[in-house]
Order: structure tokens, then C-alpha cells, then sequence
């Protein structure tokens, strides 16, 4: 099981350009995450998606925008990036049935927007 | 609203003691409470999860403790090693299950 992957692992955009960060999952859970980490500073929650279907917004959704293109995979999108989107983001994926709700991540994509 | 502190934010000790991570919390309605692993440039390892109903999980050298009367957690480790050294988070999982993070603390274990 390779667990959750995440591609690009790192990229470069400028200011005003679009691009579509990818997720997938083989571990057949129903909920999926984003986050964005910044230095000094804790995860915070971009959107994410209880099931297959349905995607809802978290602390920080402005600027994204999200697909859950099926159950194993969860896409994030910046249509015009902007300098303050310079981030590490993660995805992460989770199962209710496990009763822990215990969520899984992702290695992580470096963007820098310059 | 949910806020999570750890503290101290970076912690130097030397190779072989033992140290203990605090984390915080302000809301004690939790589900539960993770410790994770971040090394530098690299993703999330979990280390250790807490139930709400549960006061501690221990593996190997690590120790997690959880008193959510106080909105309290600590991470012991033993007899530290210079692998030990990366920024340690916590986050707590809210009642809608959702994970409310702290800043991390970075720890150096000096050889």
C-alpha cells in the first residue's frame, strides 16, 4: 500500500498562474483533507470531503478550490496563485469506521509563488 | 473556538535525558489528541493517539499523558538521541471531527 501520495512534490508558479495540486488514497477511506502549513505556524484546514460527493470548506478556503474526483482521490486547485499561497500543503485521509477517525497525510507539495 | 499552544516553541537538550513536551488546549470537549513527527522538509509521522476517554498511550521511549479536565498533554521522551530532533506537533480532534493543530515545538538533541 503505498498510503497517500501526493504529486507535484514541489513547484514554482508566479503570481497569477493557475494549477492543480493532485491527492489519492489506496486505503478506501471516505474522507479526505487539505491543509496548508506555513513557518511557525500549525496545519490549518483548507476544504475537505466526508465522502465520496460532497466537499465542504474549512478555516482557510479562499483563493482554492476543490474536486473529489472519486473516492480515491481529492484535488486541490489555486486558479490565479498569489504570493501569500506560498505554502506547504498536505493531504491527508481518514475512515469513520475505525471509531479514531485517525488521519493518514501525505508527504507534502512545496509551493512557492512568486 | 478551539485553540491549541505548545510550549516551549524549541527546546535544546542534551543526548541521554529525558524531556517532556507540553500541549494545551481550551475547549476539553475532544475526541481525541495526536502527537506527530515533522522532520525538516518532510511530511507527518503519528506517533502516538489519545482517545477522550483514555489518560495516556505509551510507545517505546515515548509517552503521551492527557488530562482534558486541564486542556492538558504532554509527550515524554526517554533517554533522548540525536534522532530524536524534529519539530513535534499536537493537534486535538474536535467534536465535529475535525483537527485543530499547535505551532510545534523543535527539538534538538545535542550528541
Amino acid at each position: 500500500n503505498a498510503g497517500v501520495t501526493q504529486t507535484p512534490k514541489f513547484q514554482v508558479l508566479k503570481t497569477g498562474q493557475s494549477m492543480t495540486l493532485q491527492c489519492a488514497q489506496d486505503m478506501n477511506h471516505n474522507s479526505m483533507y487539505w491543509y496548508r502549513q506555513d513557518p511557525g505556524m500549525g496545519l490549518r484546514l483548507i476544504y475537505y470531503s466526508a465522502s465520496e460527493g460532497t466537499t465542504d470548506k474549512g478555516e482557510v478556503p479562499n483563493g482554492y478550490n476543490v474536486s473529489r474526483l472519486n473516492k480515491r482521490e481529492f484535488s486541490l486547485r489555486l486558479e490565479s496563485a498569489a504570493p501569500s499561497q506560498t505554502s506547504v500543503y498536505f493531504c491527508a485521509s481518514s475512515e469513520a469506521r475505525t471509531k479514531t477517525y485517525e488521519q493518514y497525510f501525505g508527504p507534502g507539495t512545496r509551493l512557492t509563488v512568486t | 473556538k478551539q485553540e491549541v499552544t505548545q510550549i516551549p516553541a524549541a527546546l535544546s537538550v542534551p543526548e541521554g535525558e529525558n524531556l517532556v513536551l507540553n500541549c494545551s488546549f481550551t475547549d476539553s470537549a475532544i475526541y481525541n489528541l495526536q502527537w506527530f513527527r515533522q522532520d525538516p522538509g518532510k511530511g507527518l509521522t503519528s506517533l502516538l493517539l489519545i482517545q477522550s476517554s483514555q489518560r495516556e498511550q505509551t510507545s517505546g521511549r515515548l509517552n503521551a499523558s492527557l488530562d482534558k479536565s486541564s486542556g492538558r498533554s504532554t509527550l515524554y521522551i526517554a533517554a533522548s538521541q540525536p534522532g530524536d530532533s524534529a519539530t513535534y506537533l499536537c493537534a486535538v480532534m474536535d467534536s465535529n471531527y475535525q483537527l485543530i493543530w499547535g505551532a510545534g515545538t523543535k527539538l534538538i538533541i545535542k550528541p
